[in-house]
């Protein structure tokens, strides 16, 4: 079966430091894979997605970036972090289609 | 962009009621999921629908794929204590590799 992993599940990084988050997928080949934000009681904003190996789209303009060096790999990265850049960051994967798997997700503190 | 609109936005209701609510949207979607988000974990997936008119259960649940497919529905009957938690409606218009997700039902369980 397959299952996606997240880490860290909790973050604290002052404001300008950089910032790396990963995720993995196993049990599966060539997925779709997605970086999404949440702020606090609020929806999903999606940031990122991969459809292969060096593919990346952005969704919106922002301090992030996402790379998927290895098929199952995908990071969200920032060189400095600002303070808008709290919230909650999930990692979904996909099949070639629509359902998408969602990993536990990090919290993101900025101070 | 297509938006998704989910409402109610947050429900009281007291343990062993009904629950109701719903997504629309102005575009045509393929599929239509429902997820439910815990506090602090990933949404997992509840229900999934691919055909319009289609109405499937899960234990307590049950989704609805509207006729014009442009909506859903999702009931939960007999609601207990572990229902807490926010609920995403979402819908894949079939044109690439994005899902849009509704901003969610916050569901509140008073004792």
């Amino acid at each position: 079966s397959q299952t996606i992993h997240q880490w860290p599940a909790t973050l604290v990084q002052p404001v300008g430091s950089p910032l790396s988050l990963e995720c993995t997928v196993e049990g599966t080949s060539n997925p779709n894979l997605y970086w999404y934000r949440q702020a606090a009681g609020r929806g999903l904003q999606l940031l990122f997605y991969s459809v292969g190996i060096g593919q990346i789209s952005s969704e919106v303009p922002q301090n992030l970036s996402a790379s998927r060096p290895q098929d199952r790999q995908f990071i969200l990265s920032s060189k400095k972090l600002l303070l808008s850049d709290s919230g909650f960051y999930l990692c979904a994967w996909s099949p070639r289609g629509y359902i998408q798997y969602f990993g536990a997700g990090t919290r993101l503190s900025v101070l | 962009g297509q938006q998704l609109n989910q409402s109610p936005q947050s429900m009281f209701i007291q343990e062993g009621e009904d629950v109701s609510m719903n997504c629309t949207s102005s575009s045509i979607f393929n599929t239509w999921l429902w997820y439910k988000q815990e506090p602090g974990e990933g949404p997992v997936l509840l229900i999934a629908l691919y055909k319009a008119g289609e109405l499937t259960s899960n234990g307590r649940l049950t989704a609805q794929f509207g006729i014009t497919r442009k909506d859903s529905f999702l009931n939960i009957s007999a609601s207990i204590p572990s229902d807490v938690g926010i609920y995403f409606c979402a819908g894949h218009p079939n044109r690439d590799d994005k899902i849009i997700f509704g901003k969610g039902t916050r569901l509140h369980i008073l004792p």
